[in-house]
C-alpha cells in the first residue's frame, strides 16, 4: 500500500542553522512527490514539487528537497534557517495512473520550532 | 496562480444540524477536487475524490450519508455535514487539480466546532 513516513514528528534547530527534514515513501510506480507547509489554522502551501528530471529540486523561501529513489526518500532542506519558518511541514506523494486520479497521500507532517 | 476559495472559514453549529462548506476555483477550472479532514496536531485524511458531474469517491470509513459532496460545475465542490455532532468537529481542507500538470491547489480550510 502506498504511505508516507515522516520520522521526526518535532524538530527544533536554532535560527541560522541548516535544517533537513525526513521523507521516506512507499509507492510501485513513478512518485510525484511533493513538500507543503502550513501555518497555524491555515492551508496549505506548496514549497516544491518532484515529477522527474533532475533529483535535486528547488523550491520557494529557499528550500529544496533531494530525491533518491534507492533510498525512497525526498528529503528537504534549508542551509539557514529563518524564525518565521516555524511551522508544520508535510511531504506527500500524489497517486496518479488508471485506478488513481491523483489524491494526495500525506505523512504525519513535522513540526519544526525555531529558536531564538 | 490557481486559486481555490474555501467558505467559511470558521463555522460554529448546533448538533444535529447541517453545515456545508464551499470550495471554489477562482481562475481555472477544477476537473477534480479533494476534500481533506484534519484533527489538531495531525496529518491531512483524505475523505472523498470528486469529479465534476460524477458522484464523489470516498475513502474507507468515511459515511458517505454524513458528509455529502456535491461538485456540480467545474468550479465549485461542495461539503455537507449533516446531522453534525462534536466528533465532526475539524478541520476540513478542500483541493483541487486540473489533472494536466500534477499540481494541486489548497484552499484555506474550515474550522468546524459542532457544540
Amino acid at each position: 500500500a502506498q504511505s508516507v513516513t515522516q520520522p521526526d514528528i518535532h524538530i527544533t534547530v536554532s535560527e541560522g542553522a541548516s535544517l533537513e527534514l525526513r521523507c521516506n515513501y512507499s509507492y510501485g510506480a513513478t512518485p510525484y512527490l511533493f513538500w507543503y507547509v502550513q501555518s497555524p489554522g491555515q492551508g496549505l502551501q506548496l514549497l516544491l514539487k518532484y515529477f522527474s528530471g533532475d533529483t535535486l529540486v528547488q523550491g520557494i523561501k529557499g528550500f529544496e528537497a533531494e530525491f533518491k529513489r534507492s533510498q525512497s526518500s525526498f528529503n528537504l532542506r534549508k542551509p539557514s534557517v529563518h524564525w518565521s519558518d516555524a511551522a508544520e511541514y508535510f511531504c506527500a506523494v500524489g497517486l496518479w495512473g488508471s485506478s488513481n486520479t491523483g489524491k494526495l497521500i500525506f505523512g504525519q507532517g513535522t513540526t519544526l520550532q525555531v529558536k531564538p | 496562480g490557481a486559486v481555490v476559495s474555501q467558505h467559511p472559514s470558521r463555522v460554529i453549529c448546533k448538533s444535529g444540524t447541517s453545515v456545508k462548506i464551499e470550495c471554489r476555483s477562482l481562475d481555472f477550472q477544477a476537473t477534480t477536487m479533494f476534500w481533506y479532514r484534519q484533527f489538531p496536531k495531525q496529518s491531512l485524511m483524505l475523505m472523498a475524490t470528486s469529479n465534476e458531474g460524477s458522484k464523489a469517491t470516498y475513502e474507507q470509513g468515511v459515511e458517505k450519508d454524513k458528509f455529502l459532496i456535491n461538485h456540480a460545475s467545474l468550479t465549485l465542490s461542495t461539503l455537507t455535514v449533516t446531522s453534525a455532532h462534536p466528533e465532526d468537529s475539524s478541520f476540513y481542507i478542500c483541493s483541487a487539480t486540473t489533472g494536466s500538470d500534477y499540481g494541486y491547489t489548497f484552499g484555506s480550510g474550515t474550522r468546524l466546532t459542532v457544540v
